[in-house]
């Protein structure tokens, strides 16, 4: 069965630059992550979504980044204009969750993609 | 107070000793308890989940302690493929899944 897939896996770019990072879910997950990693920060929630809709997005660092799950087997995250301090391994996860009752979810495990290592100059 | 807190190591320890490693958080309100493990440059992967019993796998423990708000990993006969990071995940309730920034294991022949 396929993981997650994430594109690309490398990308340099000049600073200003728009980047385009790519997600493709496992199938039949319900819950999709971004994760910034840097050696400093260590590992970083970005932005989550559930069915398709984001659901918290305070980890996003400013108006730069977006993200975008336009289907169930889609997600973009996006970062215009680039800047060097945004270096770092970007990670896609999916998982299952379910809701267990109100404001209870069941948190199956996350399937991380290969991550997309971004270098701006 | 961050919301997950681990010790980065690294935790130097010769191949067949025991070592543990602890994660607190913040959240009272915490459900889901993961340990993941991570090579270098890799992703990270499940390693175990943590439930509210412990629970055991092979040379691998696991303890969640509510009233103090920490969970453990204990790891028995430390083998040289054993040498990650280990990051704590809390989750649940209508909290993100974060992540702890990983304790760093070295495994010494």
């Amino acid at each position: 069965d396929a993981g997650v897939i994430q594109s690309p896996r490398h990308e340099v770019t000049e600073m200003g630059q728009e980047v385009t990072l790519r997600c493709k879910p496992i199938s039949g997950h319900n819950s999709l992550f971004w994760y910034r990693q840097t050696m400093m920060r260590g590992l970083e929630l970005l932005i989550y979504f559930n069915n398709n809709v984001p659901i918290d997005d305070s980890g996003m660092p400013e108006d730069r980044f977006s993200a975008k799950m336009p289907n169930a087997s889609f997600s973009t995250l996006k970062i215009q204009p680039s800047e060097p301090r945004d270096s770092a391994v970007y990670f896609c996860a999916s998982s299952f969750w379910a809701l267990a009752g109100r404001h209870n979810y069941y948190i199956g495990e996350l399937f991380f993609g290969e991550g997309s290592r971004l270098t701006v100059l | 107070r961050k919301e997950v807190e681990q010790d980065p190591g690294p935790f130097n320890v010769p191949e067949g000793a025991t070592v543990a490693f602890n994660c607190t958080y913040s959240n009272s309100a915490s459900q889901s308890f993961f340990w993941y493990r991570q090579d270098c440059r890799k992703e990270p992967k499940l390693l175990m989940s943590v439930y509210s019993s412990g629970n055991e796998d092979g040379r691998f423990t696991a303890q969640l302690n509510r009233a103090s708000q920490y969970i453990s990993l204990l790891i028995r006969d430390s083998k040289l493929s054993d040498s990650a990071t280990y990051l704590c995940v809390v989750g649940g309730g209508y909290q993100k899944v974060t992540f702890g920034t990983g304790t760093k294991l070295q495994v010494i022949p």
